[in-house]
């Protein structure tokens, strides 16, 4: 079967680092996503990854590698407003997103 | 610019009645899709159309039905409403289907 797996959830500190991971099992690979979802709202666009590597975006950045089967999302200088969920994506051999549960980031001042 | 939008925005239905949750986007997008989200879930996949008048099945398709009149419409039927369906339902859209998929703000669905 198809499976992602990611932390339920998170804690971290105003100011700081964190790094959110994600592993992954499925049926081909055309790619990995991250995406941030507020409490109550839409999912929203972070990130893509296809190659092994690291991608920035300014205080955030994504890395996969593909032969772990692995990836994680750094999220630097903590803002109050990054207090969300995180949910990673995989798109699979049929070009559809299998996706994890998310991981839930608790901010503290 | 509008993006997607869902109707209606929340909505309490007894079991057994039949619901239309419609998704309308304007950003001219070929392929569409319907995600429901439940606590402690990842986001499944009900149906899909990678361009107007095709439609396909995704990993959780029974007791829903969906239709690709044009570009722009996208809407999920409910033909009789179980318990089980009470979920947010999410309407998105990519310009092709492996492009980037954007999220229209969800429909929040209670079946008692």
């Amino acid at each position: 079967g198809q499976n992602i797996d990611q932390p339920t959830e998170m804690t971290a500190t105003e100011g700081a680092i964190v790094q959110i991971n994600c592993t992954y099992q499925t049926s081909g690979f055309n790619g990995l996503f991250w995406y941030q979802q507020h409490a109550g709202e839409a999912p929203t666009f972070l990130s893509y990854n296809v190659l092994d590597g690291l991608e920035e975006k300014g205080r955030f950045s994504s890395f996969l590698s593909r032969s772990k089967g692995y990836s994680y999302l750094l999220l630097k200088e903590l803002q109050m407003k990054d207090s969300a969920s995180y949910l990673c994506a995989v798109r699979d051999s049929n070009y559809q997103l299998i996706w994890g549960a998310g991981t839930k980031l608790i901010i503290k001042p | 610019t509008a993006g997607i939008t869902q109707a209606p925005t929340s909505q309490i239905l007894a079991a057994g009645r039949s619901m239309t949750l419609r998704c309308t986007q304007d950003m001219r997008h070929n392929a569409m899709y319907w995600y429901r989200q439940d606590l402690g879930l990842g986001l499944r996949l009900i149906h899909y159309s990678n361009t107007a008048g095709t439609t396909g099945k995704g990993e959780v398709p029974d007791g829903y039905s969906v239709s690709r009149a044009n570009t722009d419409d996208f809407p999920l039927t409910l033909a009789s409403a179980v318990p089980s369906q009470t979920s947010v339902y999410f309407c998105a859209s990519s310009r092709g289907e492996a492009d980037t998929q954007y999220f229209g703000p969800g429909t929040r669905l209670t079946v008692l």
